[in-house]
């Protein structure tokens, strides 16, 4: 099975922030990797797939890169809407989650 | 516009089976795949397993391939989910999403039910 691993597990950062946050994969994945916003109580809200493409309707302080085994998300400019938790995911072989970073509040 | 909207919390005893289903709208349900996904409470995402719609197919999770059965009803666009065997540790909301289209083996989930919990408590 693939793991995923995501670095920090909880972000402080403040309403304008540029916040990075990282996910590993225990094998190359290439780049069929997705990024996740869920907050409380909600269902997950594909944000990002195929590690840099936008979703549609996602806002565009949002970006990811990386292929292989590294990749990471970067939200440019924090807004109050996106104090929430980001979920990694790769599907090159079934589907596997990270195990998810919050961001909260400074 | 796409929904997928889940069947009304559950409370189960250890042992019992529980049922959820997912009706969609908004688009062809025989099209994609539906996925489901547990998450206990203050826990992460886990896939579960994925129902194609069109052939009645499935693939399941190893940890979940004992206990859960996934099926679709194309007559009135529902997909299903049946756990097993409860547990204490099953407690978890459990959301049905929408994958990618038949021809495409592994894709994103672009759509998510408003999840569903259950409760398994004696």
């Amino acid at each position: 099975d693939i793991q995923m691993t995501q670095s920090p597990s909880t972000l402080s950062a403040s309403v304008g922030d540029r916040v990075t946050i990282t996910c590993r994969a225990s094998q190359s994945i290439s780049d069929w990797l997705a990024w996740y916003q869920q907050k409380p109580g909600k269902a997950p809200n594909l944000l990002i797939y195929k590690a840099s493409s936008l979703q549609r309707g996602v806002p565009s302080r949002f970006s990811g890169s990386g292929s292989g085994t590294d990749f990471t998300l970067t939200i440019s400019n924090l807004q109050p809407d996106d104090f929430a938790t980001y979920y990694c995911q790769q599907y090159n072989t079934f589907w596997t989650f990270g195990q998810g970073t919050k961001v909260e509040i400074k | 516009q796409v929904q997928l909207v889940q069947s009304g919390a559950e409370v189960k005893k250890p042992g019992a089976s529980v049922t959820v289903s997912c009706k969609a709208s908004g688009y062809t349900f025989t099209d994609h795949y539906v996925h489901w996904v547990r998450q206990a409470p203050g826990q992460g995402l886990e896939w579960m397993g994925w129902v194609n719609p069109y052939s009645g197919g499935t693939k399941y999770a190893q940890k979940f391939r004992d206990r859960v059965t996934l099926t679709g009803d194309t007559s009135i666009g529902t997909a299903y989910m049946d756990l097993s065997g409860l547990r204490s540790d099953d407690t978890a909301v459990f959301y049905c999403a929408r994958g990618g289209p038949l021809s495409i083996d592994y894709d994103v989930f672009d759509y998510w039910g408003q999840g569903t919990l259950v409760t398994v408590s004696s």
